[in-house]
């Protein structure tokens, strides 16, 4: 099974601030891979996919990058509507896995 | 408008039975992979199962091989899971969600239900 493995677990920042998460898998996924964000009570929300396609309607301060087993999302100026909880996801292969989760708080 | 609806959840026993149920509208089902995502309480998002357009392929993660069965039926536009043996730690929201696929190739899940809780506790 491919791992996927999210850095860091927590990240506390402030409106403005650029941030960027990193997801690695333990074997390539080429450029299969899907950020979602998650805000609490709700379901999951596709903004990246293809590694560094911006889904529809997702606002152009998100960005993704990187193929094989690195990557990363950067939001580049923070808005308050961004606090959320950030999952990396493979669709290269099956087993289809997520990584751990990334919880964005406000600093 | 693209929807998919989760029903079916609840107070269940151990052991006990589940049929989850995932109705669909708004897009073609049939050309669209479908998948059952699950949340524990207070945890990250696990891949449980995921059936073809076409009903002919399943896939099944380790931890429900053997005990959950995904189905569908293209001609309600509705997609199930069941299982008779319920556990404790399958206790978590249950998503739905499709994806597109196109000759060998799937893509990303673009679309998600909003979930249904399962709660297994005796």
């Amino acid at each position: 099974d491919i791992q996927m493995t999210q850095s860091p677990s927590t990240l506390s920042a402030s409106v403005g601030d650029r941030v960027t998460i990193t997801c690695r898998a333990s074997q390539s996924v080429k450029s299969w891979l899907a950020w979602n964000q998650q805000k609490p009570g709700k379901a999951p929300k596709v903004l990246i996919y293809k590694a560094s396609t911006l889904e529809s309607g997702v606002p152009s301060r998100f960005s993704g990058s990187g193929s094989g087993t690195e990557f990363t999302l950067t939001i580049s100026s923070l808005q308050p509507d961004d606090f959320a909880t950030y999952y990396c996801q493979q669709y290269n292969t099956y087993p289809l896995t997520f990584g751990q989760g990334t919880r964005l708080d406000i600093k | 408008e693209v929807q998919l609806v989760e029903s079916g959840g609840g107070l269940l026993q151990p052991g006990g039975s589940l049929r989850l149920s995932c109705e669909a509208s708004g897009f073609t089902f049939s050309s669209y992979e479908m998948t059952w995502v699950r949340q524990a309480p207070g945890k990250g998002l696990e891949w449980v199962s995921t059936i073809t357009g076409s009903g002919d392929k399943s896939y099944y993660a380790d931890s429900v091989k053997g005990r959950f069965t995904i189905s569908r039926d293209n001609s309600k536009s509705s997609l199930f899971l069941e299982s008779n043996s319920l556990r404790a730690d399958d206790t978590a929201i249950y998503y739905c969600a499709r994806r597109y696929c196109s000759g060998i190739n799937c893509y990303h899940f673009d679309f998600w239900g909003q979930g249904t809780l399962v709660t297994v506790s005796s």
